[in-house]
């Protein structure tokens, strides 16, 4: 999992709950993702970012929202809005936006009470 | 559009035997080309890319995959599986003409070796 962290492990939200996930890469990357995984299903890009104070809506952005303050940390905020949140988040760093290889964290497992 | 197929859900190997997993992608430019594998509740790690030249890539653990330009192919391959090899595998792909550099990503294929 390289030097990218994710926390909580798991997360409970209750209906009409916002709630963050946290990331954190100490490997000087650039860029930074967002990824939702569902069975049977290949990641799928819910935001990214080139550079701090910079984000872009990947193909699954509605319901979610982050922010990019600093270089290390990329946080997600799964919003009310967000109707069936249930999967697991996946967080991931590249050198820059360009760069070929991502490197992912450990995960979040976000469940609904 | 760019699509990446993993055409089995499943692959089951005896621990020894050799194991392919497959893999072929769609993409109107030249494709740069991923294995990743998953533990149960991981992260994905990253196993090998094709990026140029030799098409014989080799890996991570001992695995190896094969960019096949005319059947549009990467299949991950390991001469003898050991049971720790088991865990989910997930092929990627990204269109060297895609300006936003995305990464398209294949549904997953479980691998399962048995003793």
């Amino acid at each position: 999992d390289g030097g990218i962290t994710q926390s909580p492990k798991y997360l409970f939200r209750k209906e009409g709950q916002n709630v963050t996930l946290s990331c954190e890469q100490n490997l000087n990357h650039d860029a930074m993702y967002w990824y939702r995984q569902d069975p049977g299903q290949g990641l799928r890009l819910i935001y990214y970012s080139q550079i701090v104070n910079d984000f872009q809506k990947g193909d699954i952005a509605e319901g979610y929202s982050v922010s990019r303050e600093k270089k290390e940390s990329f946080p997600l905020t799964v919003t009310s809005a967000q109707k069936n949140p249930t999967a697991f988040y996946l967080c991931a760093s590249s050198q820059t936006r360009a760069a070929e290889t991502q490197y992912f964290g450990p995960g979040t497992r976000l469940l609904v009470l | 559009a760019q699509s990446v197929a993993q055409p089995e859900d499943q692959v089951n190997v005896a621990e020894g035997n050799p194991l392919t997993v497959k893999c072929t992608y769609s993409v109107s430019g030249n494709p740069y080309l991923f294995w990743y594998v998953q533990y149960p509740n991981r992260g994905l790690q990253f196993l090998l890319k094709y990026i140029t030249g030799d098409n014989l890539v080799k890996g991570s653990y001992g695995f190896e995959a094969e960019f096949n330009k005319s059947q549009t192919s990467f299949h991950l391959k390991k001469p003898s599986a050991l049971v720790s090899d088991s865990a989910l595998y997930f092929c990627a792909v990204r269109d060297l003409r895609d300006s936003n550099y995305q990464l398209i990503w294949g549904a997953g294929t479980k691998l399962i070796i048995k003793p």
